[in-house]
C-alpha cells in the first residue's frame, strides 16, 4: 500500500540555523506529495505541495523538491525561528482507491533562541 | 469565517459508552475526512465522504460509525467506547476527492476512554 516515512524527531535547532526534514514514499502511480505544518493545540495547515515529478513547492521560506527518481520530498529552510516549532507532516495523495491523504508519521522540530 | 468545526474539543468517556462527534464547515466543500491521531503514528484515516450521500471506510474504521447529514455536516460515533480509541480526532475537508489543493482540518478532539 502507500506509505510516507519521516525522519523520527525531535529535531532540535538554533535559530537561523538550516533545516532538513527528510521524507520517502512508497506509493502506486503518481502521488501528489504534501506538507503539513502543526502547531501546539491546533489543526494541521498546508504548508506546500508539489503535484509532479521536479516540481519545487515553497512557502513561507520553506521549499521541498519532489524527487521521482529517489521517492523523496525532503522539506528546508535557509534559516529557521523560534516561531517555526511545530510538528511537520509528510503526506501524499494518489489518483486511485481512496484518493484521501496519506500521513507520515510527523517530526517535531523545536528552535532555540 | 469559521471554515471546519469540531465539537466537542475535549472528552472523557468510560469504556462502553457512546458518544458523537460533530464536524460542520462553512467552505461549500463536497469531500470530508475523519481522521485520528495517536503518537508516532500520525494521521490514520477512520471514515470518509467523497460526496453527500456518500461514506466509505478508510484504514481503521473498526469500533467506529459515521453519517454525512448534509453537505455541511459529517459525524463521528463510538457506539461502545475502548481505551485503544483515546486519541486526537480531526475533521478534514477538501473540494472533492481529486483536489490538489489540499485539506482543511478542524482543530480536533481529543478524547480519553478511561
Amino acid at each position: 500500500g502507500d506509505s510516507v516515512t519521516q525522519m523520527e524527531g525531535p529535531v532540535t535547532l538554533s535559530e537561523e540555523a538550516f533545516l532538513t526534514i527528510n521524507c520517502t514514499y512508497t506509493a502506486t502511480g503518481y502521488p501528489s506529495l504534501f506538507w503539513y505544518v502543526q502547531y501546539p493545540g491546533e489543526g494541521l495547515q498546508l504548508l506546500l505541495k508539489a503535484t509532479k515529478a521536479d516540481d519545487k513547492g515553497s512557502n513561507k521560506g520553506f521549499e521541498a523538491t519532489y524527487r521521482k527518481e529517489t521517492t523523496s520530498f525532503h522539506l528546508e529552510k535557509g534559516s529557521v525561528q523560534v516561531s517555526d516549532s511545530a510538528v511537520y507532516f509528510c503526506a501524499l495523495r494518489v489518483d486511485t482507491g481512496r484518493r484521501a491523504l496519506t500521513f507520515g508519521s510527523g517530526t517535531r522540530l523545536q528552535v532555540q533562541p | 469565517n469559521a471554515g471546519v468545526t469540531q465539537t466537542p474539543k475535549f472528552q472523557v468517556l468510560k469504556t462502553g459508552q457512546s458518544m458523537t462527534l460533530q464536524c460542520a464547515q462553512d467552505m461549500n466543500h463536497n469531500s470530508m475526512y475523519w481522521y485520528r491521531q495517536d503518537p508516532g503514528m500520525g494521521l490514520r484515516l477512520i471514515y470518509y465522504s467523497a460526496s453527500e450521500g456518500t461514506t466509505d471506510k478508510g484504514e481503521v474504521p473498526n469500533g467506529y460509525n459515521v453519517s454525512r447529514l448534509n453537505k455541511r455536516e459529517f459525524s463521528l460515533r463510538l457506539e461502545s467506547a475502548a481505551p485503544s480509541q483515546t486519541s486526537v480526532y480531526f475533521c478534514a475537508t477538501s473540494i472533492n476527492r481529486d483536489a490538489n489543493y489540499g485539506y482543511t482540518f478542524g482543530s480536533g478532539t481529543r478524547l480519553t476512554v478511561v
